[in-house]
C-alpha cells in the first residue's frame, strides 16, 4: 500500500525552465510533508518542507505547493539549473506518528 | 556534510551471515531513523530510536533489530541475510521534539549479500 506516491519517474527540463514535481498521498492523517534532494552516492538532503496548515511555502528558487481537499503536493524549481539534477523525494508524515512515508522519486534532469 | 556518520560505507557478504551497520547522529540530535532503499525504490522506513527508545516501528523484519546506546549512536543489526536484503540502508537524525521534523540523512550503507 504507497501511502506517497510519485507517478512520474523521470522528468527532463531546459535550463533556465520551470521544473514541476508531483506528489500524491492517500492518507488525509498526514499533516507534514517534506521534498529532499538526492545525488548518487549521497544521502537525501532536506529541501523544503510545508505543514498542512498551509498551502504554499518558499524558498528561493523552490516553492512548494499543497492543495489538501486533492491531496496533492508538488514542487517548482524556477529557474531550473544544471545542478538542480538529481532524484527527488517527497515525503509525509502524521503527528504524533513519528514515521515518515517516502515516495519512490523523481529523476530530474536540467539540460544546459 | 549532513554531520550523520554510517559506517562501513560498503558491506559484501553472503547469505546467511550477519551484519552490524553504525550510526552517529548529529551533534545534539536525539533521534534517530533508519531506512532501507532498495533499487528503484523509495525510501522504506523500518524504525526509529529516541534517547536510547524504541519510538516507531515501520516495515522491518523479524530479522533485523536496533539499538540506540547511550552515546546516542545506533546499530541496526541484519542477520540470516537473503538476497532480497541487498539495498542501501541509511541512517538520519533529528532533534527528536514533539513535532514532525526534518531529519537529516547519512551517505548510507551498501548492503550486498551474494
Amino acid at each position: 500500500d504507497q501511502q506517497v506516491k510519485q507517478n512520474s519517474p523521470s522528468l527532463s527540463v531546459q535550463e533556465g525552465r520551470i521544473s514541476i514535481l508531483n506528489c500524491d498521498y492517500t492518507n488525509s492523517m498526514f499533516d507534514y510533508f517534506l521534498w529532499y534532494k538526492k545525488y548518487p552516492a549521497e544521502g537525501p538532503t532536506f529541501l523544503i518542507s510545508i505543514s498542512s496548515i498551509k498551502d504554499k511555502n518558499e524558498d528561493g528558487r523552490f516553492t512548494v505547493f499543497l492543495n489538501k481537499s486533492a491531496k496533492h503536493l508538488s514542487l517548482h524549481i524556477v529557474p531550473s539549473q544544471p545542478g538542480d539534477s538529481a532524484v527527488y523525494f517527497c515525503a509525509a508524515s502524521a503527528s504524533g506518528t513519528y514515521k515518515y512515508i517516502f515516495g519512490t522519486g523523481t529523476r530530474l534532469k536540467v539540460l544546459a | 556534510d549532513s554531520g550523520v556518520t554510517q559506517t562501513p560505507k560498503h558491506l559484501i557478504t553472503a547469505t546467511g551471515q550477519r551484519v552490524t551497520l553504525r550510526c552517529s547522529p548529529r551533534s545534539g540530535d536525539l533521534s534517530v531513523y533508519w531506512y532501507q532503499q532498495s533499487l528503484d525504490q523509495g525510501l522504506q522506513f523500518l524504525i526509529q530510536y529516541y534517547n536510547g527508545e524504541e519510538r516507531a516501528k515501520g516495515n522491518i523484519l523479524e530479522r533485523f533489530s536496533a539499538q540506540q546506546f547511550p552515546d546516542l549512536h545506533s546499530e541496526l543489526n541484519l542477520s540470516s541475510l537473503e538476497l532480497g536484503d541487498s539495498a542501501l540502508y541509511f541512517c538520519a537524525s533529528s532533534v527528536g521534539g514533539p513535532r514532525t521534523e526534518t531529519q537529516y540523512f547519512g551517505p548510507g550503507t551498501r548492503l550486498l549479500v551474494l
